[in-house]
């Protein structure tokens, strides 16, 4: 599985747009792109994932660069119910999904 | 429908003993796997199976085992319980193929002392 880099902390306001990048500069032709997130220390929960379009669903907008290396996880209007730490995973649906150590994202009021 | 059902939600060790943390799920997964996350740390990969009777280590698979005599079920077993091993551990499963979800259980807290 590809390995994806991202900033160990990020802050945004209440209502604003959270915008949560990930480098994935070795990504290969069928790995998609997931998110996932961890609110206080329970199971990580699916937002997202996409192959090479952006996604957008209920809670989350994706959006993958052309050359597929990076991409950014948008919450289009944070709440303080957001906080939560944000996991980018490269995964050809493949069986060892390695989860790195993901954002903390911290929304204030 | 249940999802992925872990069981103990607690439970505290002492040293050398062993026990075995129980994952069911009812979605008839073919792929499933365990997890440890020590506090503030992201999630660290410890067997995974990719059907009934195959297994396999991920990352951190020193001092667990694992089978898997049916679809359903992944138990983790720890042969010798070391402090080193206090943790949440995760369970999770997924159907196999591209673009598919993992699906998690609300984590199991291990206490060795």
């Amino acid at each position: 599985d590809a390995k994806t880099t991202q900033p160990p902390s990020m802050d945004c306001a209440e209502g604003r747009a959270a915008n949560l990048p990930c480098n994935h500069s070795t990504i290969s032709g069928n790995e998609y792109v997931y998110w996932y997130r961890q609110i206080h220390s329970q199971g990580p929960q699916y937002i997202i994932h996409g192959l090479k379009n952006n996604e957008t669903n209920e809670m989350a907008s994706l959006i993958i660069t052309e050359d597929r290396k990076s991409s950014t996880l948008i919450l289009p209007h944070a709440t303080l119910r957001d906080t939560a730490v944000y996991y980018c995973i490269v995964s050809p649906g493949g069986f060892k999904t390695i989860f790195g150590a993901g954002t903390r994202l911290f929304v204030k009021a | 429908n249940a999802g992925v059902t872990q069981t103990p939600k607690f439970q505290v060790l002492k040293t050398g003993q062993s026990m075995t943390l129980q994952c069911a799920q009812d979605m008839n997964h073919e792929y499933m796997s365990w997890y440890r996350q020590d506090p503030g740390m992201g999630l660290r990969l410890i067997h995974y199976s990719v059907g009934a009777g195959i297994t396999d280590q991920g990352e951190v698979p020193n001092g667990y085992n694992v089978s898997r005599s049916t679809t359903e079920d992944f138990p983790l077993r720890l042969l010798s319980a070391a402090p080193s091993q206090t943790s949440v551990y995760f369970c999770a499963s997924r159907i196999t193929g591209f673009g598919n979800t993992i699906y998690f259980g609300e984590g199991s807290w291990l206490t060795v002392v």
